[in-house]
């Protein structure tokens, strides 16, 4: 079946700018990840959606940060006023979230943000 | 504080040979632990994970990793390495009782050298 997809691919942009991420997780996969890799850094963790269940922002850097799930299923990534220490890879994970253990998660190819 | 280090960030290897590549956590509790490998162009993709049970977790690809809780570390080891292992690395760590946040390590790069 179809994996985590993830758009655009790539995404350049202006200081300043609003840039909106979009990821598709795998269908009927309740749960949801966002995170940034920025070079030479592991993964940073952002944000993770669970069903209905309220977000864990804990991992968003500021407020300029933001992502939404509608329906379940797409998520939106917002990254307002893009400032350079923006510029990462940001990468989606969905997963099945059934049970207390944490589930594998399969990753999208994620979205390459420059900030010029 | 809970963190994830690989202290490798570059592994050679001959084919053939035995690899191991490090990881060593601090997370409150027991962990739950994966690897994850990223191969050129492509996303992460899971190899294995620790949940309980036995500390030795087979994966894919012919992986397998120790989870030693004395040592905190769960190293990932292959017995004969393949050119085609080549590439990324990810260790990753939850704690059970530390809410939903997974702290991934900086990645060590594999080179499997013909």
């Amino acid at each position: 079946g179809a994996g985590v997809s993830q758009s655009p691919s790539n995404k350049v942009t202006e200081k300043g700018k609003d840039v909106e991420l979009r990821c598709d997780p795998i269908s009927g996969h309740t749960a949801l990840y966002w995170y940034r890799q920025s070079l030479g850094q592991g993964l940073e963790f952002l944000i993770y959606f669970q069903g209905n269940s309220a977000p864990d922002k804990s991992g968003l850097p500021s407020d300029r940060f933001s992502a939404e799930r509608t329906g379940g299923s797409v998520s939106t990534l917002t990254i307002q006023r893009t400032q350079q220490e923006d510029s990462a890879v940001y990468l989606c994970a969905s997963s099945p979230g059934v049970g207390r253990a944490p589930d594998t998660q399969y990753f999208g190819p994620g979205t390459r943000l420059t900030v010029l | 504080a809970q963190s994830v280090a690989q202290p490798e960030d570059q592994v050679n290897v001959a084919e053939g040979n035995p690899l191991t590549v490090k990881c060593t956590y601090s997370v409150s509790g027991n962990p739950y632990l994966f690897w994850y490998v990223q191969y050129p162009n492509r996303g992460l993709q899971f190899l294995l994970k620790y949940i309980t049970g036995d500390n030795l977790v087979k994966g894919s690809y012919g992986f397998e990793a120790e989870f030693n809780k004395s040592q905190t570390s769960f190293h990932l080891k292959k017995p004969s390495a393949l050119v085609s292992d080549s590439a990324l690395y990810f260790c990753a760590v939850r704690g059970r009782n530390t809410g939903n946040q997974f702290y991934f390590g900086t990645g060590t790069s594999l080179t499997v050298i013909p």
